[in-house]
């Protein structure tokens, strides 16, 4: 059974920064894209970040290009986002999910002064 | 980017009634390799997404046979022959042929009436 579970958000000031990571089980991992979805409060789905199995092709939205980092550990099966200049349009639930197929239980991030 | 537009946005239905929910891209979602790769998913209240139909019209393990997903090009339905109670949430297409960005539909809140 796919598991994803994801860890590391809460509440920050605006320009801070967090990390948030994401624990998969119950699949050979290094064969997946990984990607990472948020979800303001109350709003839609939306798509933020890709790694493909290997590292070596990732993307962004462009609401977070060149603050958002994504990268992913096979060793370990793990992926994280690390988001930078953080604002407070990026408070959202942050889910990591498998090939755009199974979602983990979310992490909320709070981007408040 | 590939705009993914929802109607309607709010659905209510009596038990046991069908529904329908539309979803239209803004472009055709016809791959390059024969696939369109456009799927929907359910979110019930206070949970994660879970995929229900991909390639269109392809129902996951474990979904009912109530759901049924069916559309070519840019036009595409999501329907439920036979609304439950369980059934209530919000209803978002997505496209995967264009990418990135991946991008979803607004969403279709479905509630009993």
């Amino acid at each position: 059974e796919v598991q994803l579970v994801e860890s590391g958000g809460g509440l920050v000031q605006p320009g801070e920064s967090l990390t948030l990571s994401c624990a998969a089980s119950g699949f050979t991992f290094n064969i997946y894209w990984m990607h990472w979805v948020r979800q303001a409060p109350g709003k839609g789905l939306v798509w933020v970040s890709y790694i493909n199995h290997d590292g070596s092709s990732i993307s962004y939205a462009d609401s977070v290009k060149g603050r958002f980092t994504i990268s992913r550990d096979n060793a370990k099966n793990m992926v994280y986002l690390q988001m930078n200049s953080l604002r407070v349009e990026d408070t959202a639930v942050y889910y990591c999910v498998h090939d755009l197929d199974h979602w983990g239980q979310g992490t909320l991030v709070t981007v408040s002064s | 980017d590939v705009v993914m537009t929802q109607s309607p946005l709010s659905l209510s239905v009596t038990l046991g009634q069908p529904a329908s929910i539309s979803c239209t891209s803004s472009h055709s979602l016809v791959h390059s390799d024969g696939n369109t790769w456009l799927r929907w998913f359910q979110q019930r209240p206070g949970q994660s997404p879970r995929r229900l139909i991909y390639k269109v019209s392809n129902r996951d393990s474990g979904v009912p046979d109530r759901f049924s997903g069916s559309g070519s090009g840019t036009n595409f339905t999501l329907k439920i022959s036979r609304v439950e109670a369980e059934d209530v949430g919000v209803y978002y297409c997505m496209q995967g042929t264009h990418w990135p960005p991946w991008t979803f539909g607004q969403g279709t809140k479905v509630e009993i009436k």
